[in-house]
């Protein structure tokens, strides 16, 4: 069964960077994702589709300090110069025929 | 820009029914297949139903496969989803949204790019 792995916290200092992570389960290192960003109280936001060669197409309007990477079956979200309202739940997302939990659990990032 | 722009939904009691309705505009909707996504209190998100471009082809999540109905009219640019025999585990607040853009643009399987506000599902007596 196809998984995407998350850890459910994260955490980093204001302006600082943090990189999260999503995990594809074993078998499916090729797949690619997106990204959602949802902040308390509103409803999601896409950020990005990331591709397995870590090639990526941001959503209108996501600033360059969101940017992407891959490698194996890891795929990051590293926000830089982090701000206050970069505190949100981050969701990565898969699809493909057969896949019925298309994301992952999601990771609280508290900017501290 | 696109606007996903939701209606529907409301407090409803076990076993009863509703209707969300999302109105799409600023992209050709009869290209894009569409989905429904539901976040219910304190867990993650949950994709309950998805139809591709032309209405041909629909998914259902196991959790509401028999019960939920999903629906597009092109020729309105809407998209509806059908919920009846309501349960309390249906409470979450339901999203509209939009499959990205590339060749699978018109597939009910593919990414996500655009989501609508949101509306409140509340199944409870």
């Amino acid at each position: 069964q196809f998984v995407l792995t998350q850890s459910p916290s994260a955490s980093a200092s204001l302006g600082a960077s943090v990189t999260l992570t999503c995990t594809l389960s074993s078998g499916h290192s090729r797949y690619d994702i997106a990204w959602h960003q949802q902040q308390p109280e509103k409803g999601p936001r896409y950020l990005m589709k990331l591709n397995s060669d870590g090639t990526h197409i941001k959503g209108d309007g996501i600033p360059d300090r969101f940017s992407g990477s891959s490698s194996g079956a890891e795929r990051y979200l590293t926000i830089s110069s982090l701000q206050s309202e970069d505190e949100a739940e981050y969701y990565c997302q898969t699809w493909g025929n057969g896949i019925r939990e298309v994301f992952g659990g999601g990771t609280r990032l508290t900017v501290l | 820009e696109v606007l996903l722009l939701q209606s529907g939904g409301g407090l409803v009691q076990p076993g009863g029914s509703l209707r969300l309705s999302c109105a799409a505009s600023g992209f050709t909707f009869n290209y894009y297949a569409m989905s429904w996504v539901r976040h219910p209190p304190g867990k993650g998100l949950e994709r309950v139903s998805a139809i591709s471009a032309n209405g041909g082809t629909t998914y259902y999540a196991d959790s509401v496969k028999g019960r939920f109905t999903i629906s597009r009219d092109n020729s309105k640019n809407t998209l509806y989803l059908q919920m009846d025999s309501l349960r309390a585990e249906d409470t979450a607040v339901y999203y509209c949204v939009k499959g990205g853009d590339g060749p699978y643009a018109d597939h009910p399987h593919y990414y996500f790019d655009s989501w609508g506000q949101g509306t409140l599902v509340t199944v409870s007596s």
